[in-house]
Parts: C-alpha cells; sequence; structure tokens
C-alpha cells in the first residue's frame, strides 16, 4: 500500500472552507484515494472516493492532480459538528486481500 | 440508512477472562472486519474475513484471538485471555467487496473493552 503523509492536525473557524491534503508520492497506477471520518468514540465513515480529477458529493470534494502524487479533501462551510479525524487512504481496486489500513489521519477542530 | 451494529458498548472484563464482541454486519455484505483502535491512537487492522474464513490478519491477531460466523447473521471476535493491553475500542466493519474494490466499508459503532 502506498504510505500517506497527512497534517497531524487544523483548526478552522465556523463557516469556512477547509482543505486537507494528503501525499502519497508512491501511488500505483490501480491505486484509488480514500477518506474516511472518525468522529469521537464512533467508527471511521467513508467520506469519498476518487482516482483522478475532481469527484463530488453532498459530504464534500476531491481533489486530485495529474500526477496523482497527492489529493486535497475540501470540506465546505465547515460546522463544529465536523470536528473530527480525517483519514486519507490509498490502495488499488484490482488487489484480493487489501483490508483498509488506517494512518494517524488529521485531527480537524473547528471553532465557534 | 442500513449499518452495522455492535454489541455490547461496554464491556468490562478481569484479565485472564474470555471475551466475545458480536457484530450484525449489513445483510447483503460478503465482507467482515475487525478493527481496534487503543485510545488516542490509530484505527489498526485485525483480521477479515470471507466464504467463513479469514481472508487476512495481522500480527495483532495472535492465537489469543479467534473469528467466528456462527450463524447468517452474527460475526463474533473472541480473546481467550484478555491482557490489560487488550483494553481498547473494537470496531467491526463490512463491506460488499474486498477493501478498495470500489465500495466503502460500513464500521459500527464499537464495543469498548476495558481490562483489569
Amino acid at each position: 500500500l502506498a504510505k500517506t503523509t497527512q497534517p497531524i492536525s487544523m483548526d478552522s473557524y465556523e463557516g469556512q472552507e477547509v482543505n486537507i491534503t494528503c501525499s502519497h508520492n508512491n501511488i500505483a497506477t490501480n491505486d484509488y484515494i480514500t477518506w474516511y471520518q472518525q468522529f469521537p468514540s464512533q467508527g471511521p465513515r467513508f467520506i469519498i472516493q476518487g482516482y483522478k480529477t475532481k469527484v463530488t458529493n453532498e459530504v464534500a470534494s476531491l481533489f486530485i492532480p495529474a500526477d496523482r502524487k497527492s489529493s486535497t479533501l475540501s470540506l465546505p462551510r465547515v460546522s463544529l459538528s465536523d470536528t473530527a479525524v480525517y483519514y486519507c487512504l490509498v490502495g488499488s481496486r484490482n488487489s484480493g486481500n487489501t483490508p483498509l489500513v488506517f494512518g494517524k489521519g488529521t485531527r480537524l477542530s473547528v471553532i465557534a | 440508512e442500513p449499518e452495522v451494529t455492535q454489541t455490547p458498548s461496554h464491556q468490562v472484563t478481569q484479565m485472564g477472562q474470555e471475551v466475545i464482541l458480536r457484530c450484525v454486519p449489513i445483510s447483503n455484505h460478503l465482507y467482515f472486519y475487525w478493527y481496534r483502535q487503543i485510545l488516542g491512537q490509530k484505527v489498526e487492522f485485525l483480521v477479515s474475513f470471507y466464504n467463513n474464513e479469514i481472508s487476512e490478519k495481522s500480527e495483532i491477531f495472535d492465537d489469543q484471538f479467534s473469528v467466528e460466523r456462527p450463524d447468517g447473521s452474527n460475526f463474533t471476535l473472541k480473546i481467550r485471555s484478555t491482557k490489560l493491553e487488550d483494553s481498547a475500542m473494537y470496531f467491526c466493519a463490512s463491506s460488499e467487496s474486498q477493501g478498495f474494490r470500489g465500495t466503502e466499508a460500513f464500521f459500527g459503532q464499537g464495543t469498548r473493552l476495558t481490562v483489569v
């Protein structure tokens, strides 16, 4: 699995857009990028997955540049309830046994 | 929305005792997982299970751990002789397909295991 690097923590005020960047220099051709969110004392929750360019859903957008060596999770207009740990994971959709492997993630604190 | 349910939400046990953590995965899912998270640390993979057998396990998942799907709905994690360092939040997850194959894994709310 490609190694990922994310900031350990970020702070943001309510209503701001938050961008969390993940580096994955060794990403392979078949690898996808997936982001999970974990609230305190809860299990991780899938947010978004992408391969290249831009993916958007009702929760977030994921921007992936052409070289795919990094990706940016964008949370529009965050609220206090977006305070959580955000994990970037990279892995292949074509390999057999590929359990999700979590890193330390980015702890986002949203301030009123 | 379908969800993975885990019981109990909190279990306290004495060191050396056996515990069984229970999970009901989402009904049409085929792949099942156990993860654990020691307080303040990252989520760690323990084991994945498919077609009634373990498909992958981490080095954490040693001989004191076992998993079972005793019927069509439950998925259990047994710890035979608990140690203090087994204290953690244990998460069960399920997915339609394995790992990154295009679908998300759904996690339960977790069981907080405290070994005293």
